[in-house]
Order: structure tokens, then C-alpha cells, then sequence
């Protein structure tokens, strides 16, 4: 079942512009990452954000996340065309009975972003 | 180059074949993965093994069957396969499961299966 939804579903910008992507999400998450997928090629992982965390940075990325909201951002700055790929947020649900995670990852549908040099 | 190493990268196969994708990982991670992704959707879970226990199965067809030979090893054997079986099969690793799970998960680079 889909829990992630991020918008937009495509980006289209110039090297050097920043891109940001949203995430939405459904139920309590014990953590959400993102990850980047270029085209035919497997998942990298690019920042885990926990969710008593509000904010964090990784060089030229920086992730939001609001609880209350149900939401995530990624911030890419100063993009360049090597950021050309599918970024998908990906949550690890709350497990009921415990403070951990259920162990599983459920992605969001994926944002294509396309930074034209 | 990724940590994850899937073979073969390309298989295709009829729908009488029997095959097997094959991923192996020497980080000591203890949680292996098998997704499934067809063109422009997000990968989709199909199995879960942890410390070599199979844990979760998210009610994948029986004509897919998940293998955990050693904590580096795991195998996904195919047969039967029906043409909306093709799709990219990712492989992918993390360091634990459960309590542990807040990690990152590694992948390998696919293999891109076609089902004649």
C-alpha cells in the first residue's frame, strides 16, 4: 500500500537552481529516508531523518520533516545535471507495540528531477 | 559501484523456464531484501529475511520463491512466470530489522527480468 506521495511528480530546472521535493505521508513513522534512483540503475541512499528530528543536512542536501504535518521536504542546492534521477521518499512505520520500526520501507511514488546544464 | 552485487543484470526467460537471480552483499549486514519495480513506480517489497529468517512475505505469488543460504547469499527463484512478471528486481541490505531498522538500506543494481 502507497504511503509516500511526493509532489511533483516531475522538476524540471537549470544547473545551479535549487530543487525542492515534498513528501506526504499517512501514518506514524518511526523514521523516513530518501533515497535517489538514476535511470536503470539501483537505489542510493541519500539522508535518513528520524522523527523526533526537525531538520538535517548532508553537503548540498537538507531534509525537513513535520510530524504534525505528516510531511517531508528535500532541499538539493546549487543543483547540477549529475542530480538528474528519481528521488523517493520512503517511510519505516512505527511498529505498535514498541518504540522501533517495523522493519520495512514503503516509497512514495518519486519525484524525476531533470537539471538541465 | 555498489556494495550489492545482483547477477545476472539481464534475464529473460519464457514462461515455462526456471531461473534463479542471485545477490550477495560482505558488509555483515543481517537484513537482505527482494523488490520488485516496473517502469516509473516505485519499488514494491516482496520478501524480508533477517538473520536468515524469512520475516516477511508481503503475499507474493508461490511461482516466486525467496532463499537464504548463508548471511551473505540471498536467491530468488523463478518459475512459471507470467509476462506481467517483468520488471526490474532490486536486491537490497541493511544492517539489521526491527529495533534496528533505522538504517539505510543498500541496493544493488537490479536485475531487469522479461517474461516471453
Amino acid at each position: 500500500s502507497q504511503q509516500g506521495e511526493e509532489d511533483p511528480q516531475a522538476l524540471s530546472i537549470q544547473e545551479g537552481e535549487n530543487a525542492t521535493m515534498n513528501c506526504s505521508y499517512k501514518t506514524s513513522i518511526n523514521n523516513l529516508q530518501w533515497y535517489r534512483q538514476n535511470s536503470g540503475r539501483g537505489l542510493v541512499h541519500l539522508i535518513l531523518i528520524r522523527s523526533n528530528e526537525r531538520e538535517k543536512h548532508s553537503g548540498r542536501l537538507r531534509v525537513t520533516l513535520d510530524t504534525s504535518k505528516k510531511s517531508s521536504s528535500l532541499l538539493i542546492t546549487a543543483s547540477r545535471a549529475a542530480d538528474t534521477a528519481s528521488y523517493f521518499c520512503a517511510t519505516a512505520l512505527q511498529a505498535p507495540n514498541y518504540g522501533g520500526s517495523q522493519g520495512n520501507l514503503i516509497f512514495g511514488k518519486g519525484t524525476k528531477l531533470s537539471v538541465k546544464p | 559501484d555498489t556494495e550489492v552485487t545482483q547477477t545476472p543484470k539481464h534475464l529473460v526467460m519464457g514462461m515455462t523456464n526456471k531461473k534463479s537471480l542471485k545477490c550477495e552483499q560482505h558488509m555483515g549486514h543481517r537484513a537482505m531484501y527482494w523488490y520488485k519495480q516496473k517502469a516509473k513506480k516505485p519499488p514494491e517489497l516482496m520478501f524480508v529475511y533477517s538473520y536468515e529468517k524469512l520475516s516477511i512475505n508481503e503475499s507474493v505469488p508461490s511461482r516466486f520463491s525467496p532463499e537464504c543460504p548463508n548471511s551473505s547469499l540471498l536467491n530468488l527463484h523463478l518459475h512459471a512466470l507470467q509476462p506481467e512478471d517483468s520488471a526490474l528486481y532490486l536486491c537490497a541490505s541493511s544492517r539489521g530489522q526491527g529495533l534496528l531498522a533505522d538504517q539505510p538500506q543498500h541496493f544493488g543494481d537490479g536485475t531487469r527480468l522479461s517474461i516471453l
